[in-house]
């Protein structure tokens, strides 16, 4: 299994720009999220999906879109880039919520390091 | 929304000593906490995590300690080595009412330097 992907490794982009960021799973995980990293900082959730055809927003929203056609991917589209969204981009997903309720292991992509100009 | 609160930012120790990261929540209905470890320019890889049915957990050199009552979770790195060195995150989840999906809201991370 390769487990989490994400593509491109890095990427620079000038403002107004639009790029989409690929991520991809081969563990048949219904749940993908999508978090952002600020130098210093801690992950900040931005767009999460349940399974195929089911996004919903997470803390840091503006600025993105997603979709999920089919359980393995889960791309993170950037309309009008901004400075801020200068920030590295980690894919992750999990299997579902287990029958005790609880949370299953989030596995996490290498990353994407995006730089708006 | 859940906030998680990390202390210390930084943290310095020298090779063999015992480091403790401290992590405070506030959702009560927060039941899953993990701790993931982050090298330089690399993914999160989670180390440890615990769940709230117990208050402690242990592998190896690391432990989790959680005090649901104080709403904080602890880890607890023993006899340090250099290759400890990384960027330490907490983070928490709760599935109050099945509808939280397993969406963590993490710390601000601690840096921890293990020096030889």
């Amino acid at each position: 299994n390769a487990g989490v992907t994400q593509t491109p490794k890095f990427r620079i982009l000038k403002i107004g720009q639009s790029m989409t960021l690929q991520c991809a799973q081969d563990m048949n995980h219904n749940y993908m999220y999508w978090y952002r990293q600020d130098p210093g900082m801690g992950l900040k959730l931005i767009y999460y999906s349940v399974g195929a055809g089911i996004t919903d927003k997470g803390e840091v929203p503006n600025g993105y879109n997603v979709s999920r056609s089919t359980t393995e991917d889960f791309p993170l589209r950037l309309e009008l880039a901004a400075p801020s969204q200068t920030s590295v981009y980690f894919c992750a997903s999990s299997d579902q919520v287990g029958t005790s309720g609880y949370t299953d292991t989030q596995y996490f992509g290498p990353g994407t390091r995006l730089t708006v100009l | 929304g859940e906030n998680v609160e990390q202390h210390p930012s930084t943290l310095s120790v020298q090779e063999g000593d015992s480091a403790v990261i401290k992590c405070t929540y506030s959702d009560s209905a927060s039941n899953y906490f993990p701790w993931y470890k982050q090298e330089l320019g690399k993914r999160p890889q989670l180390i440890i995590d615990i769940r709230s049915n117990v208050g402690e957990k242990k592998d190896q050199r690391i432990a989790v300690t959680l005090n649901k009552t104080a709403k904080h979770f602890s880890l607890h790195i023993t006899e340090t080595q250099p290759e400890d060195s990384a960027v330490y995150f907490c983070a928490a989840s709760s599935t109050a009412g099945g509808t939280s999906y397993g969406k963590l809201t993490f710390g601000q991370g601690t840096i921890l330097t293990v020096h030889p």
